[in-house]
């Protein structure tokens, strides 16, 4: 059955460092890949997607992720976390509808 | 403004009182779901639809119902809620399956 993993249920980052937060994906027909992120109290809300194309994807608020087929991954970064990026983060596979979804990241910024 | 708009946002119930989360959408969208949110569980689908009419289960249907009988509802039923259905319920619709999801803003119950 399709699967999404999330590596890391919870990453903890100083404010101003790198944000790596990682997906693998196991669908066997291509993906479209989604990261969501959910504020405390919010609802999901898209970040970025992958459909087709270019495989590096620009998202919202500075994050971009890297479809590499090769490595059935598409990773999560940001070059400079700010204390405002704190939520939780799913990354989510739609290459056989409907969408799966990994289980979740939690990412914490420290001052 | 398109959204997707549920209610309630917060519901304390008891064991055994049925109860309905009304979910609407303002955008056209063909496709809709119902996820359950649950600590250390991620998101698991409990019921979608792809169509007016067309409703199949997703990975946790027990103890649920739904209805597509407009394209812009899509209500989640609970005929007999149990605590174990105590939990954070997401409404969420796309153009289609495949696509985007736009997704309401949460409904917290808690099932005594």
């Amino acid at each position: 059955a399709q699967s999404v993993t999330q590596l890391g249920s919870h990453v903890s980052v100083s404010e101003g460092a790198l944000v790596l937060l990682r997906c693998n994906y196991s669908s066997s027909v291509p993906p479209y890949l989604f990261w969501y992120v959910q504020y405390p109290n919010q609802g999901l809300q898209l970040l970025l997607k992958y459909t087709t194309g270019a495989t590096l994807v620009k998202g919202i608020n500075g994050f971009e992720a890297e479809f590499k087929k090769s490595e059935t991954s598409f990773h999560l970064t940001k070059p400079s976390a700010h204390m405002s990026d704190a939520a939780e983060y799913f990354c989510a596979d739609s290459g056989n509808t409907p969408l799966v979804f990994g289980k979740g990241t939690r990412l914490s910024v420290i001052a | 403004e398109a959204q997707v708009t549920q209610n309630p946002r917060y519901l304390i119930t008891v064991t055994g009182k049925k109860l309905t989360v009304t979910c609407s959408q303002n955008m056209n969208h063909e496709y809709m779901s119902w996820y359950r949110q649950d600590p250390g569980l991620g998101l698991r689908q409990i019921y979608y639809s792809m169509n007016v009419e067309v409703t199949d289960k997703g990975d946790v249907p027990e103890g649920y119902k739904v209805s597509r009988k407009e394209k812009r509802n899509f209500p989640l039923i609970l005929e007999s809620p149990s605590p174990n259905q105590t939990s954070l319920y997401f409404c969420a619709s796309s153009l289609m399956a495949s696509g985007e999801l736009f997704f309401g803003e949460g409904s917290r119950l808690t099932v005594l």
